[in-house]
């Protein structure tokens, strides 16, 4: 079966400072890998996705990410913080039709 | 062009009574996916209908039940309701073409079971 693992938990960060969440995953073919962002009491936004061709992928707000196959990775990053941004974020497989495989997420908190 | 609807956003109900949560897809989606999302396990996978079929569930018991109606919008239902639950749930649609563009999330359902 397909997992996901976020490694961090909690990530606090200070505005302005470079950001860089982990995913790790474990899947048999090419993956379809998403980051989603989650404010509290709301439902997951689509940040990017991976699907396949080039490994870096540029997304919303700023974000990017890049694939790594060799290493199972797909880690979120973004250069400079904003308050904005602090939110759970979500890394995520697509296992088959409409499935996803979600990890626990990471928490970031913004330092002013 | 509107999100994906999920009704109601808040609802309590008693153990051992039912309910029924709505979801709206965006206009063209066909395929519709369900999760439950709680503090101890997380995003986990109900199921995924698409043009009315179910072709996906996760494993949950038969308590969770869904269907979809010729014009997208999904409904769930959870019977014998237990304290465990307790979730946000949530529905996600997409536009199933060679193209995949990922999901559309709606806001969720927050039961509370009590």
């Amino acid at each position: 079966a397909q997992s996901v693992t976020q490694p961090d938990i909690h990530i606090t960060v200070s505005e302005g400072a470079s950001l860089e969440l982990r995913c790790n995953y474990s899947y048999g073919a090419t993956p379809y890998l998403f980051w989603y962002v989650q404010s509290p009491g709301q439902g997951l936004q689509l940040l990017l996705k991976y699907f396949s061709g080039d490994t870096l992928v540029q997304g919303i707000k700023g974000f990017e990410a890049e694939f790594k196959r060799s290493q199972s990775s797909f880690n979120l990053r973004k250069p400079s913080v904003h308050w904005s941004d602090a939110a759970e974020y979500f890394c995520a497989v697509e296992e088959n039709a409409g499935k996803s495989t979600f990890g626990d997420g990471t928490t970031l908190t913004v330092k002013p | 062009k509107a999100g994906v609807t999920q009704t109601p956003r808040y609802l309590i109900k008693t153990r051992g009574q039912q309910v029924t949560l709505s979801c709206s897809p965006i206009s063209g989606h066909r395929s519709v996916s369900w999760y439950q999302q709680t503090p101890g396990q997380g995003l986990q996978f109900l199921f995924e209908y698409f043009s009315e079929t179910q072709r996906n569930k996760g494993n949950f018991p038969g308590r969770f039940s869904g269907r979809q109606f010729s014009n997208s919008r999904s409904e769930m239902n959870v019977s014998t309701l237990e304290l465990g639950d307790s979730a946000l749930y949530l529905c996600a649609s997409s536009l199933v073409t060679e193209d995949f563009y990922g999901y559309t999330f709606g806001s969720g359902t927050r039961l509370t079971v009590v």
